[in-house]
């Protein structure tokens, strides 16, 4: 059974700040994604990762992936308050006939301080 | 384009009752996925449906079964509900026949259960 370990799970930090989410995970996927959820609303796609290696950015956020290490990081750079939400890692295996299930991690709550 | 539809929005149960939820995919999207959310945890995967099927299964009872009809448009349904099943539910649907490699989960706003 594939497990995913997010950490932090708490994370609060300073505007203009940089820091780092991770994501272990237990056994071999074929991809990864990262998604956004701000309180009371939906999961918002941010990432796909799709082989050893790929790395992805889009504004403030890079994502990374090793999978070798079978981890994942989510880099915030000089955060700023619409930052804030929860961030979820999502390793996901397909088989064949049927498309990716996603095992998600439990979340890292985001909030980016004045 | 209207993205994931899901219906009702809220609704509350008693325990040991039933529950229909509906969901609607994006268009062009022929796979459904249901995820349950218990408040504040990670989405689970409860099951997935394509051509009509089911094709996988999370670590979810019998009580929760589904089905897909022609038009790709899915529904869940739980039954002899437990307080347990209070969550958010959440449908999300992808393009299994793309060959783009990225097929992203679109994910709907999700129907909130409250068990009472």
């Amino acid at each position: 059974e594939l497990k995913v370990e997010q950490n932090p799970l708490f994370l609060s930090m300073q505007e203009g700040k940089n820091y780092t989410i991770y994501c272990n995970y237990s056994t071999t996927s074929d991809r990864l994604y990262w998604y956004r959820q701000d309180p009371g609303k939906s999961l918002e796609s941010l990432f796909v990762l799709l082989s050893n290696g790929a790395v992805k950015q889009e504004g403030r956020l890079m994502a990374s992936l090793d999978t070798k290490a079978r981890l994942s990081t989510l880099h915030i750079t000089a955060a700023v308050h619409d930052l804030s939400a929860t961030y979820f890692c999502a390793p996901a295996r397909g088989s064949g006939g049927s498309n990716y299930k996603l095992t998600f991690g439990k979340g890292t709550l985001l909030t980016v301080n004045p | 384009d209207a993205g994931v539809t899901q219906s009702p929005t809220h609704l509350i149960k008693t325990r040991g009752q039933q529950v229909t939820l509906r969901c609607s995919p994006k268009s062009g999207h022929d796979t459904v996925s249901w995820y349950q959310q218990a408040l504040g945890q990670g989405p689970q995967f409860i099951f997935q449906y394509y051509e009509e099927e089911e094709r996988q299964r999370g670590n979810f009872p019998d009580r929760f079964s589904g089905h897909q009809f022609p038009n790709y448009s899915s529904e869940l349904n739980v039954n002899a509900l437990l307080l347990g099943d209070s969550a958010l539910y959440l449908c999300a649907s992808s393009d299994l026949g793309s060959h783009s490699g990225a097929n992203v989960l679109t994910f709907g706003a999700g129907s909130r259960l409250t068990v009472l």
